[in-house]
């Protein structure tokens, strides 16, 4: 059983470009997650997919930033227009349906640098 | 604000001692989990304590949580040389939404 897929693991882009995140949850898990994690600190919680649905983008920016869970395929997490601050690391977690103490698996990560 | 904060923000200590770290939180918890990171590289999940528990052990790792402090410490014992890394705490709610520390830096020399 693949754990959690992302790609790329290095991704970089131009000022001005559109970044592309790819996550694909691990088999028989309905439920992801995205995470930035900018140099030497924690993760921050962006946004929370379930099929087809977004449940909770709290952390998102309200502009730029857009994620999709659709019924086939891997969830994308997608920047337009990426500025030298959205140089982070891009981690994906997925989970099967929450319930008290339910682990969530975080896959590699994707290194965005703006340039 | 970050829910979870580590303390000490860097530990190093030799091979074999052990090493141990504290995470405080600020508002009541569902859980509270640790998870390690190895440089440039995921988090792997390390231990999950549920609001109502005191003390879990898996393996080398020992861990408290203190919900009338509001923290948790986490122990490795006989700390070898893959233990360096970072260590986070993460807390949640709601069950989905996982608020990180900044992280413990431990490196073990040989």
């Amino acid at each position: 059983n693949a754990g959690v897929m992302q790609n790329p693991r290095h991704l970089v882009r131009r000022r001005g470009q559109e970044a592309r995140l790819r996550c694909s949850p691990m088999k028989g898990h309905s439920h992801v997650y995205w995470y930035r994690q900018l140099p030497e600190e924690g993760l921050k919680f962006m946004v929370y997919l379930q099929k087809e649905n977004i449940i909770d983008e709290s952390g998102m920016p309200k502009e730029r930033f857009s994620a999709e869970f659709p019924k086939e395929g891997p969830s994308i997490l997608r920047i337009q227009q990426v500025v030298r601050g959205d140089s982070a690391a891009y981690f994906c977690a997925s989970s099967p349906p929450r319930g008290a103490g339910t682990e969530a698996f975080f896959g590699q990560g994707t290194r965005l640098t703006v340039v | 604000s970050q829910q979870g904060e580590e303390d000490p923000q860097a530990l190093s200590i030799q091979e074999g001692e052990n090493a141990t770290m504290n995470c405080s939180y600020k508002t009541s918890i569902n859980n509270l989990q640790w998870y390690r990171q190895n440089s440039g590289r995921g988090l792997v999940h390390l231990i999950l304590i549920r609001s109502n528990e005191r003390e879990k052990h898996s393996g080398r790792l020992r861990v408290t949580l203190d919900t009338s402090k509001k923290s948790s410490s986490l122990l490795i014992t006989a700390s070898r040389a893959a233990d360096t890394a970072s260590y986070f705490c993460a807390t949640d709610k709601n069950d989905y939404k996982l608020s990180f520390g900044a992280g413990t830096t431990v490196t073990v020399r040989a």
